[in-house]
């Protein structure tokens, strides 16, 4: 059984382009959750979806950020017009349902705006 | 607002001695508690959990440890081994849907 795939693990964008994170959930998981994590820091919440649908978005910035879960096909974590502050390691965790279980990560992508 | 924080940023220990790694939380919602463990590079990963009905869970070499009366958690390693030299995040889930606050971290290096 595949853990959460996250790709690509490294991507560089010069600022003003669009950044597109990918992440697979394990098999059987409908939960996805992203999180957002700086040097030396612990992780920040992003954002939570099922499937088709966006269940808490409130740690999102307001602009350029958006993610989808698609009803076939991975979930994206979508950052328009990059700036330097983007730099950081975007995790991805699922589980199986949505309260009080164990959420596992994949190894992140790590964004580099240059 | 409701966090999650650590004591201490880094603790250096001696190979094969226990290691202790405490975590304050604030929000007296949270009912389940998850520590990870993230190596350079890589995602974290799962160690041991505890609910709020519990103060007190086993694994392999690590206990969990919680004190609801002044919301503390703490992770205790047994024999400590340079394997386990990474940085471990203490999180919690006071609301519904899974989401978890995590805390800044604690260094942890073992000593040969």
């Amino acid at each position: 059984n595949a853990g959460v795939m996250q790709n690509p693990r490294h991507l560089v964008r010069r600022r003003g382009q669009e950044a597109r994170l990918r992440c697979s959930p394990m098999k059987g998981h409908s939960h996805v959750y992203w999180y957002r994590q700086l040097p030396e820091e612990g992780l920040k919440f992003m954002v939570y979806l099922q499937k088709e649908n966006i269940i808490d978005e409130s740690g999102m910035p307001k602009e350029r950020f958006s993610a989808e879960f698609p009803k076939e096909g991975p979930s994206i974590l979508r950052i328009q017009q990059v700036v330097r502050g983007d730099s950081a390691a975007y995790f991805c965790a699922s589980s199986p349902i949505g309260s009080n279980t164990e959420a596992f990560f994949g190894q992140g992508t790590r964004l580099t705006v240059v | 607002g409701e966090s999650v924080g650590l004591h201490l940023p880094t603790l250096s220990v001696q190979e094969g001695d226990n290691s202790i790694i405490n975590c304050a939380y604030s929000n007296s919602a949270s009912d389940y508690f998850i520590w990870y463990k993230q190596e350079s590079g890589k995602g974290p990963q799962f160690i041991i959990d505890i609910r709020s009905n519990m103060d007190k869970r086993q694994g392999q070499r690590v206990t969990v440890l919680l004190n609801k009366t002044v919301k503390h958690l703490s992770l205790q390693i047994a024999a400590t081994q340079p394997g386990d030299s990474a940085v471990y995040f203490c999180a919690e889930n006071g609301n519904a849907g899974n989401m978890l606050t995590f805390g800044g971290g604690t260094r942890l290096m073992v000593k040969p």
